[in-house]
């Protein structure tokens, strides 16, 4: 069964730190671009970072930007996300997402615009 | 920066109702719109992809459509389970969300 398990989250003091994971499992990690996105209590679901399959490249939300580091270990299926000099406004649920391949050919595969799996999601309260 | 705005941002309706949510795009994202429905305490689940594209397993209630700047899902006859929160999507933007009630 292909899934994707998030965990690291907790309860956090601004300006500390935290690693989330997300393991990947029932399917070829190391062909999927990934994504972190987390939802405020109440709120909408905000992007926050994207990582391509082999790590080579990497954005971030204006927001957290200079403040988290996505990363990935395809060895280990696993990806994550430093979270660093927190905020209040940080607290959310982090969930990982993967992108939907469209198709593969000779080798390459061709990435859709929307996420086709997601994690169950890790909560992040940050709060003194 | 794209801008995703979804209409209503709530939207009330009864079991068998055909509801329509709107998510309009600036500028131009061609076809390339994803749709998501959000339970309390759930993570997303993609409904559509590329605007009109029926994920496998989502029922045939569901549909998508629309280019460019307008985007519609409309969910022929709602189910009891479809009372849920709605979302679009294109690349790294979300609309804000439609959270569909009962009436």
């Amino acid at each position: 069964e292909e899934q994707l398990v998030e965990s690291g989250g907790g309860l956090v003091q601004p300006g500390g730190s935290l690693r989330l994971s997300c393991a990947a499992s029932g399917f070829t990690f190391s062909d999927y671009w990934m994504h972190w996105v987390r939802q405020g209590p109440g709120k909408g679901l905000m992007w926050v970072s994207r990582i391509k399959s082999d790590g080579s490249s990497t954005i971030y939300a204006d927001s957290v930007k200079g403040r988290f580091t996505i990363s990935r270990d395809n060895a280990k299926n696993t990806l994550y996300l430093q979270l660093n000099s927190v905020r209040a406004e940080d607290t959310a649920v982090y969930y990982c997402a993967r992108v939907k391949i469209s198709h593969c050919f000779n080798g390459v595969c061709y990435v859709e615009d929307a996420f086709d799996m997601w994690g169950q999601g890790t909560m992040v309260t940050v709060s003194s | 920066d794209i801008q995703m705005t979804q209409s209503p941002s709530t939207l009330s309706a009864s079991v068998g109702d055909r509801v329509t949510i709107t998510c309009r795009a600036s500028p131009s994202i061609s076809s390339w719109l994803a749709w998501y429905q959000q339970k309390p305490g759930k993570a997303p689940k993609l409904l559509i992809s590329k605007a009109s594209s029926l994920e496998t397993g989502v029922p045939s209630r569901f549909s998508g459509s629309g280019y460019g700047t307008e985007f519609t899902l409309t969910v022929s006859s709602l189910q009891p389970e479809d009372f849920a929160t709605y979302y679009c999507q294109h690349q790294e933007t979300f609309g804000q969300g439609t959270k569909l009630e009962i009436k």
